[in-house]
């Protein structure tokens, strides 16, 4: 079936602006993830959604960044305001039970 | 708090020769244990999984990897490196909280798998 898929798969933005990366989940699958991932870096986790429970805001860097998602469908992560620290790799992933399966991912770039 | 320590930004080997990625972790509770594959430009892939039960762990693609708590290390090995394996393979691990559901990852920082014909 199909898998976790992620758009735009590049953006390149110039600081200042706001961006808004998008994520389909597997079809059934309850809870989401974003991570970022810096040049060098394992995965930060940003934000996990269960359902309709109030989302895990714990990762997130700084309040520039935010997340929606409705039920077990779409999720959007926006960025306003963006820096060039906020170049990355944005992945985001899908679970059923603890797997987690994740898509190819956003590489943000903030000129 | 969780971590994972990847001894190695970058590991060479021949190929045909044993692959060996190391990872130490620390948490405070019982742990899920994760090692994940990232192909370039590409998502990260599973490649297997400790979550209790036996502690020697076969994966995808002829990898496995052994849970040993006394040393908290979960060390990737494959016995044959082939050339399709040069990657970056991440350890990660997740908190076992009885009742949770959130199982976010802490991840090391990735070793860089090289194969040499």
């Amino acid at each position: 079936g199909a898998g976790v898929s992620q758009s735009p798969s590049n953006k390149v933005t110039e600081k200042g602006k706001d961006v808004e990366l998008r994520c389909d989940p597997i079809s059934g699958h309850t809870a989401l993830y974003w991570y970022r991932q810096r040049l060098g870096q394992g995965l930060e986790f940003l934000i996990y959604f269960q359902g309709n429970s109030a989302p895990d805001k714990s990762g997130l860097p700084s309040d520039r960044f935010s997340a929606e998602r409705t039920g077990e469908s779409v999720s959007t992560l926006t960025i306003q305001r963006t820096q060039q620290e906020d170049s990355a790799v944005y992945l985001c992933a899908s679970s059923y039970q603890h797997e987690q399966f994740f898509g190819p991912g956003t590489r943000l770039t903030v000129l | 708090a969780q971590s994972v320590t990847q001894l190695g930004s970058h590991v060479s080997v021949s190929e045909g020769a044993l692959v060996l990625l190391r990872c130490n972790y620390s948490s405070s509770v019982p742990p899920y244990l994760f090692w994940y594959v990232q192909y370039p430009n590409q998502g990260l892939q599973l490649l297997l999984k400790y979550t209790s039960a036996a502690t020697l762990v076969k994966g995808i693609n002829g990898f496995e990897a052994e849970f040993k708590k006394s040393e908290t290390s979960f060390h990737l090995t494959k016995p044959s490196a082939h050339m399709s394996d040069a990657a970056e393979y991440f350890c990660a691990v997740s908190d076992r909280r009885s009742g949770g559901s959130n199982y976010k990852l802490t991840f090391g920082k990735g070793t860089l798998l090289t194969v040499n014909p």
